[in-house]
């Protein structure tokens, strides 16, 4: 079945760690994103990737960097910079355009972030 | 810029009885418009969409929604709640916007249906 696959689920940083957070996805969507939910919040935008080799920054990219060397691929790392990064980290990819078939997103299940 | 906005932060509602959660969007152009239904810990999930066409849509699980261009709102109904239904929904818009369809996410309304 076609998806997008996000480990590990859970994960425990300690404080000063740089972690990395996995997405992969086999829908062959060109677009992918990464997306912070606190309570409250909703989800708000951290990076996102239209093709291979590039990648732009969302409304909260400060303390986060990430890669797009796969079309299947787009890594999130949490730096120590991020001063705080507990929550819920969601991942999705969709077309890149707009059309008719556009189902907007296809979301992973998503890790959660804890720093101890 | 686009934006949503669901102006409830949750919606109580007894088993059987009809529900209605609120979505009122902004955008420049013709919008997609969206919702997404989340269970704790899970990703989101597709629920239904508009594009274009009849402004009543269905979608999974017996939802659907009008969209109504006038008032710039997509409100999501159902008209037979089920204590299954609660969770959190999402209404995000997509439009257009500096090159790129980059979508806009309300903040999410907590469902809770009684028994």
């Amino acid at each position: 079945d076609g998806g997008i696959t996000q480990s590990p689920k859970y994960l425990f940083r300690k404080e000063g760690q740089n972690v990395t957070l996995s997405c992969e996805q086999n829908l062959n969507h060109d677009a992918m994103y990464w997306y912070r939910q606190d309570p409250g919040q909703g989800l708000r935008l951290i990076y996102y990737s239209q093709i291979v080799n590039d990648f732009q920054k969302g409304d909260i990219a400060e303390g986060y960097s990430v890669s797009r060397e796969k079309k299947e691929s787009f890594p999130l790392t949490v730096t120590s910079a991020q001063k705080n990064p507990t929550a819920f980290y969601l991942c999705a990819s969709s077309i890149a355009g707009q059309g008719l078939m556009d189902y907007g997103y296809t979301f992973g299940s998503g890790t959660r972030l804890t720093v101890v | 810029a686009q934006s949503v906005a669901q102006p409830e932060d949750q919606v109580n509602v007894a088993e059987g009885n009809p529900l209605t959660v609120k979505c009122t969007y902004s955008v420049s152009g013709n919008p997609y418009l969206f919702w997404y239904v989340q269970y704790p810990n899970r990703g989101l999930q597709f629920l239904l969409k508009y594009i274009t066409g009849d402004n009543l849509v269905k979608g999974s699980y017996g939802f659907e929604a009008e969209f109504n261009k006038s008032q710039t709102s997509f409100h999501l109904k159902k008209p037979s709640a089920l204590v299954s239904d609660s969770a959190l929904y999402f209404c995000a818009v997509r439009a257009l916007s500096g090159g790129s369809y980059i979508p806009t996410f309300g903040r999410g309304t907590s469902l809770i249906v009684h028994p």
